[in-house]
């Protein structure tokens, strides 16, 4: 099972809606991610979580507010959001044991559309 | 110079052509690299993973990897309408700490019936 499940699938918000976007994996991976990505372009790195603990934060703007209540679930809580931030929001997780098992299975995304 | 180079197509052909999508790369850090396929809308697939020179074939797919050129390609034998998607490269060091992917900017394949 490689499976890294996002819910929801769409979301349209108002800039001053509080949403949240959940990812959930039982694949007993230790790293999760979030990352971004605009139409046609590569994903790019938001957050990562190691072991629960935030590990990465690309300089990403307070709006977005990541969290990890456990090893299976990572949560990003959106607030105050504007339009530029309408992307496609996608979760990551990879086993983090070896450098060379580094793999990254991405979840199907939330499309998120902000008004 | 961008660390990895892709070329973003569009790349069209028709069904049962052999496909050749190819990146490049400047950062000799590389080790590992991997090729993941997009269909619109939806998350990047993991579609192969090496972390060696040479070739790595699964099924109608073939990575190969070139350390030396700093080149790696993605072979895809009797392409399918199936296989029409953005196809990624993406890259990273061997930090044992380094979680950051470099990908490629995407290459968008159409394979028509």
């Amino acid at each position: 099972d490689t499976e890294v499940t996002q819910t929801p699938k769409h979301l349209v918000m108002g800039m001053t809606n509080k949403k949240s976007l959940k990812c959930e994996q039982h694949m007993g991976h230790r790293a999760m991610y979030w990352y971004k990505q605009k139409a046609k372009k590569p994903p790019e790195l938001m957050f990562v979580y190691s072991y629960e603990k935030l590990s990465i934060n690309e300089s990403v703007p307070s709006r977005f507010s990541p969290e990890c209540p456990n090893s299976s679930l990572l949560n990003l809580h959106l607030h105050a959001l504007q339009p530029e931030d309408s992307a496609l929001y996608l979760c990551a997780s990879s086993q983090h044991d070896t450098a060379w098992n580094e793999k990254l299975f991405f979840g199907s995304g939330t499309q998120l559309s902000v008004l | 110079q961008k660390e990895v180079e892709q070329d973003p197509g569009p790349l069209s052909v028709p069904e049962g052509a052999i496909v050749s999508l190819n990146c490049t790369y400047s950062n000799s850090a590389f080790q590992y690299f991997m090729w993941y396929r997009q269909y619109s809308r939806k998350g990047p697939e993991l579609l192969m993973y090496t972390y060696s020179s040479g070739n790595k074939e699964d099924g109608r797919f073939t990575a190969q990897v070139d350390k030396s050129s700093k080149y790696i390609s993605l072979f895809i034998r009797d392409s399918q309408p199936s296989d029409s998607a953005t196809y990624l490269c993406a890259m990273r060091d061997s930090g044992g700490s380094n979680y950051k992917l470099t990908f490629g900017k995407g290459t968008l394949l159409t394979v028509n019936p």
